[in-house]
């Protein structure tokens, strides 16, 4: 049964400062991971997705890595703002068969105060 | 674009009722799944569907219920609601999940007295 970790759970930094994420999954068996950001009471927003062929995908401030064989990704923020304030979840999906769930870790949430 | 939407927003409803919750996925999406959110739980996998048929379903007790229609919009369906199924349920819709990941509705807030 595929486990996602995410730590830290909270991660409070001052703006500015460059800071990762991380998330470890139990089964490297996965077809592709994508990380999400939540902001409170909000549904997902959907902030890039690795395919598990990938080792690494970028957006503006925001680069996520995966090492699919060691079951971690990692997302990097860089000169973190307060508009980064939110929490960070990251999701896999497992290959085989007709897997179409995504598994979610419990989230990290981040604070960066101005 | 429209994105994902979900109605209503904000359900109250007693114990022992039922709930209807909708989702009409962006335009041209075929694949629509559920997740219940809780602060305990965190998400959880509820089904998911594709072309109107049930591909997977969660570890949800039968009181959960969904369908598709021909035109991708759907429903989840709560039977004899129990304190416990207050949460946030949210709908992700997808173009092709193997390539392009989910998108996800901003979800209905479901409370339970």
């Amino acid at each position: 049964k595929q486990e996602v970790t995410q730590i830290p759970a909270a991660l409070s930094v001052p703006e500015g400062e460059n800071l990762v994420l991380n998330c470890s999954f139990t089964d490297s068996a996965i077809y592709n991971l994508q990380w999400f950001r939540q902001d409170p009471g909000k549904g997902l927003t959907s902030l890039l997705l690795i395919q598990s062929s990938q080792r690494e995908q970028t957006s503006g401030r925001l680069n996520a890595s995966l090492d699919k064989s060691s079951g971690r990704s990692t997302l990097y923020i860089a000169a973190s703002q307060p508009g980064d304030s939110a929490t960070y979840l990251c999701a896999v999906r497992n290959s085989g068969g007709s897997n179409y769930k995504l598994t979610f870790g419990k989230g990290t949430l981040l604070t960066v105060n101005p | 674009k429209a994105g994902v939407t979900q109605t209503p927003r904000y359900l109250i409803k007693t114990r022992g009722q039922q709930v209807t919750l909708s989702c009409s996925p962006i335009s041209g999406h075929r694949s629509v799944s559920w997740y219940q959110q809780t602060p305990g739980q965190g998400l959880q996998f509820l089904f998911e569907y594709f072309s109107e048929t049930q591909r997977n379903k969660g570890n949800f007790p039968g009181r959960f219920s969904g369908r598709q229609f021909s035109n991708s919009r759907s429903e989840m369906n709560v039977s004899t609601l129990e304190l416990g199924d207050s949460a946030l349920y949210l709908c992700a819709s997808s173009f092709l999940p193997d390539f392009y990941g989910y998108t996800f509705g901003s979800g209905t807030r479901l409370t339970v007295v």
